[in-house]
């Protein structure tokens, strides 16, 4: 079975922090996708990685997809009260063979203003 | 048309009644999703359709029935629900899994908050 841990499950911070989260595996994902999902909304897709070791930034935010393809981080950058939110990182199950999406356990950041 | 909608954005119900959660998309995505989510958990998968036909169903209980009737909507009818049930419904579209140059990367609806009573 195909997992996803996500680190840390739960952050506070102060706007203007920077900080990173993490999504292991030790299972070797064709992709992985960001989501960050908003209070009372639905998931929205943030970024997709695919070839391992690439980096790819949207704003202040920097996803990496590692080496290996078994894991993948995001690093926001003065973080601001707008990013709070759940971030779930996301792979197809079994290289996208069905239509199934393997979700990680989630993080919830909450950015104090 | 990059949207997927859902109605109603709330519902309350008695664990007598018979309601259904109504899913669209135009964006000719052939893969339509139903998943619930508890607060500040990740969602859980309940039924996937591809092409309009029921493809994998994650052992979900009978009171929970899926609906195909285009490939543009996707219904939930809801019967003798019980107060677990309770939480946020989600419909997800994305292109079909094996298509060139995709990543069964999903696109959601806002939810539907079903509070049980």
């Amino acid at each position: 079975t195909q997992l996803l841990e996500q680190s840390p499950q739960f952050l506070s911070i102060q706007e203007g922090e920077n900080l990173t989260v993490y999504c292991n595996s030790s299972s070797v994902f064709s992709s992985l996708q960001w989501y960050r999902q908003e209070p009372g909304e639905g998931p929205v897709l943030l970024v997709t990685v695919v070839t391992g070791g690439e980096v790819k930034k949207l704003k202040r935010l920097t996803f990496q997809f590692g080496d290996a393809r078994k894991d993948s981080s995001l690093h926001i950058t003065a973080a601001q009260p707008g990013d709070t939110g759940l971030y779930l990182c996301a792979g197809p199950d079994y290289g996208g063979a069905t239509n199934k999406l393997i979700f990680g356990t989630g993080t919830l950041l909450a950015v104090q203003p | 048309d990059t949207e997927v909608t859902q109605t109603p954005k709330h519902l309350v119900m008695g664990m007598t009644n018979k309601k259904s959660l109504k899913c669209e998309q135009h964006m000719g995505h052939r893969a339509m999703y139903w998943y619930k989510q508890k607060a500040k958990k990740p969602p859980e998968l309940m039924f996937v359709y591809s092409y309009e036909k029921l493809s994998i169903n994650e052992s979900v209980p009978s009171r929970f029935s899926p609906e195909c009737p285009n490939s543009s909507l996707l219904n939930l009818h809801l019967h003798a629900l019980q107060p677990e049930d309770s939480a946020l419904y989600l419909c997800a579209s994305s292109q079909e899994s094996g298509m060139m140059g995709t990543y069964n990367e999903q696109f959601f609806g806002p939810g539907t908050r079903l509070t049980v009573l």
